[in-house]
């Protein structure tokens, strides 16, 4: 089943102390990104990669890092949380083969970070 | 910044009304997609309009793009109370690659 798989799903954490959110896809997507959630402000980027070893920040990358070694995995990394970081985190994945804007997005299920 | 805004933020209807949802954006784009999301689950993609197009259907769903006023609706035939969902427009800007999203519009069918 094509997907993209996050983890953990639910996180409680405190302030200061790395965390790592996994995203992995298996449709050999070329694409990965990271959104956050947040009431009202609806889905903003954080960072994205177009493909392994190219990643660029989104438009709220402060406070995050990523890194894109292999071409399924994505992780997102909080070097220092913050609790102005409490929020929904999406993974998304897309080819781009054929050209830019080829389409869909295809989200996992989310990883719910509360900082303290 | 946002490139998209839906309107209504929240509508409620009755299961077999139709609900009608609509997105402005401000710069070109090279297409329009539109997301659904059950509360805080993913986004799952319902279907994307290209620029040059100015209608779409996929199964109830019917999307219209005016290109001359940056503005898409996304119509619902019959809805049901599964529909029940917060519905996102999200951009593609000309000669980018960046998905830009609305802040949706939450979507109540009551049986």
């Amino acid at each position: 089943e094509a997907q993209v798989t996050q983890n953990p799903r639910y996180l409680i954490t405190v302030t200061g102390k790395k965390l790592t959110v996994t995203c992995s896809q298996n449709m050999n997507h070329e694409y990965m990104s990271w959104y956050r959630q947040d009431p009202g402000l609806g889905l903003r980027q954080i960072y994205y990669s177009m493909n392994v070893e190219v990643t660029d920040k989104g438009d709220v990358p402060e406070g995050y890092k990523v890194s894109r070694k292999e071409k399924r995995n994505f992780p997102l990394i909080l070097e220092s949380p913050s609790p102005n970081q409490t929020s929904l985190y999406f993974c998304a994945s897309r080819r781009t083969s054929g050209g830019p804007n080829t389409g869909e997005l295809f989200f996992g299920e989310g990883s719910r970070l509360t900082v303290l | 910044s946002q490139q998209g805004e839906e309107d209504p933020q929240a509508l409620s209807i009755q299961e077999g009304e139709n609900a009608t949802m609509n997105c402005s954006y401000k710069t070109s784009i090279n297409n329009l997609q539109w997301y659904r999301q059950n509360s805080g689950r993913g986004l799952v993609h319902l279907i994307l309009i290209r620029s040059n197009e100015r209608e779409k259907h996929s199964g109830r769903l019917r999307v219209t793009l005016d290109t001359s006023k940056k503005s898409s609706s996304l119509l619902i035939t019959a809805s049901r109370a599964a529909d029940t969902a917060s519905y996102f427009c999200a951009t593609v800007r000309t000669y980018t690659d960046k998905l830009i999203f609305g802040t949706g519009t939450r979507l109540q069918v009551f049986p």
